[in-house]
């Protein structure tokens, strides 16, 4: 399959941790990608690879994988970290991209 | 820094070609480290990777919109375009261009986004 399964909506009080899962066969074999996107703007990315994050992007941010589920955590969730997030791998084929339907993240 | 903006027409009828543009500033965007994407995102609703251009000139599509892509990428490699044709009303979308990075570790992601530009199609 080439699908990626994320809840489409997930909320967490100021400052505490969240965890957004995306689900796929094809991340039993590819790394995920990860990429917020607030309302209006571009999608930035915040992990990649195994656990990396580019310059810029904190620390609360964080990757994990486990067979066919992976994971963004957010560590002492902030106000700006209120937006859209999409998970992003390979499809089994290993040329094509497949993103995620989105998660939108409520900090409350 | 390098930045990406996308240009090109805001209406398109139906069955006519969309065609975009994705112009780099401060650098190119392909090499044997980078390649360009295309994504788009129909309004209210979540990211579609349309397709991806490498240095070599191997073209990937989504298997969805294969038989109306057309990528390419012009020698000074700081114009990537893209070319969908016979669109209809489904293909109303915010179209992005980015870059792809296959240096090692990063593993293909996007790490740079252009802002997008919104496509209407309608007659």
């Amino acid at each position: 399959s080439s699908e990626l399964t994320q809840d489409p909506a997930v909320s967490v009080a100021l400052g505490q941790t969240v965890r957004i899962t995306c689900q796929g066969d094809s991340l039993r074999n590819y790394y995920t990608t990860w990429y917020q996107q607030r309302p209006g703007q571009a999608p930035l990315l915040v992990i990649y690879g195994k656990n990396s994050r580019p310059s810029g992007i904190p620390d609360r941010f964080s990757g994990s994988s486990s067979g066919t589920t992976a994971s963004l955590t957010i560590t002492g969730a902030q106000a700006e970290d209120e937006a859209d997030y999409y998970c992003n791998s390979r499809d089994s084929s290993g040329n094509h991209w497949v993103f995620g339907g989105g998660t939108k993240l409520t900090v409350l | 820094q390098l930045q990406l903006q996308e240009s090109g027409p805001g209406l398109v009828k139906p069955s006519e070609t969309l065609s975009l543009t994705c112009t780099v500033s401060g650098g190119s965007i392909i090499s044997t480290n980078y390649y360009c994407g295309w994504m788009r995102q129909p309004p209210g609703k979540g990211l579609e990777w349309v397709g991806s251009i490498y240095y070599s000139g191997s073209t990937y599509y989504n298997p969805s919109l294969k038989s109306r892509v057309t990528m390419s990428v012009d020698t000074s490699k700081y114009h990537c375009s893209l070319k969908l044709n016979s669109v209809t009303a489904a293909d109303t979308a915010v179209y992005f261009c980015a870059r792809g990075s296959m240096v090692r570790g990063v593993n293909g992601a996007f790490d740079i986004w252009g802002q997008g530009t919104m496509v209407t199609v309608s007659s």
